[in-house]
């Protein structure tokens, strides 16, 4: 079945890059995301890619996406304590929109100053 | 501000009540779906909604029931609350171009 999984933490200092995984199973062509969710909040959308796509850069985050492995990362550069949350990747099933989406346990990204 | 809201943010029941969890946006999506969250295991689909009149079953459905009867609007019944349901809920739009889900601040749902 559809699974989406990640790494559960991550420690970096702040000025580093992080960089957060995340693996997914769906083979149809899919949207994949990155949410963003502070404590006590919702989510956040921080970026999205289509499967037909390497690459996408939106100032400090790069998502990488490697077809073939169905791997996909963040980066963030220059990390901030303000980056300090839990990140979720998600996958859109299938080829048409359903409104599911398929969510990875999230990854700790925690920013020592 | 245009957006997915949630009420209430917070509730306390005790085992065997019922409630609805409200859920409302006005960005005219006509997809809309229910997912809880619990420590540890990200979150989980409820039910979903393709337009009003539509809804399907997600991973996690026993115990909840919805009913889409305008695109605005998408209420979570909880039938006879259990310390099972104990979580946090969220609710989600989107359009169909897949670009962005919007999701409600959650309600956190106590069950005693």
């Amino acid at each position: 079945g559809e699974d989406v999984e990640q790494s559960l933490f991550l420690s970096v200092r702040e000025g580093d890059s992080s960089v957060i995984n995340c693996t997914y199973t769906d083979s149809s062509s899919t949207y994949l995301y990155w949410y963003k969710q502070e404590p006590g909040a919702g989510l956040q959308l921080l970026t999205y890619i289509f499967s037909n796509m390497d690459m996408k850069q939106d100032q400090r985050l790069t998502v990488l996406l490697n077809k073939k492995d169905k791997h996909l990362s963040l980066r963030i550069a220059d990390t901030q304590t303000g980056d300090s949350a839990i990140y979720f990747c998600a996958e859109s099933l299938g080829s048409g929109n359903t409104g599911k989406l398929i969510f990875g346990q999230g990854t700790t990204l925690q920013v020592k100053p | 501000n245009a957006g997915v809201t949630q009420t209430p943010k917070f509730q306390v029941l005790k085992t065997g009540q019922s409630m609805t969890l409200q859920c409302a946006q006005d960005m005219n999506h006509e997809y809309m779906s229910w997912y809880r969250q619990d420590p540890g295991m990200g979150l989980r689909l409820i039910h979903y909604s393709v337009g009003a009149g539509i809804t399907d079953q997600g991973e996690v459905p026993n115990g909840y029931n919805v009913s889409r009867s305008t695109t605005e609007d998408f209420p979570l019944r909880l039938l006879s609350a259990a310390p099972s349901q104990t979580s946090v809920y969220f609710c989600a739009s989107s359009s169909p171009d897949r670009r962005g889900y919007t999701f409600g601040s959650g309600t956190r749902l106590t069950v005693v």
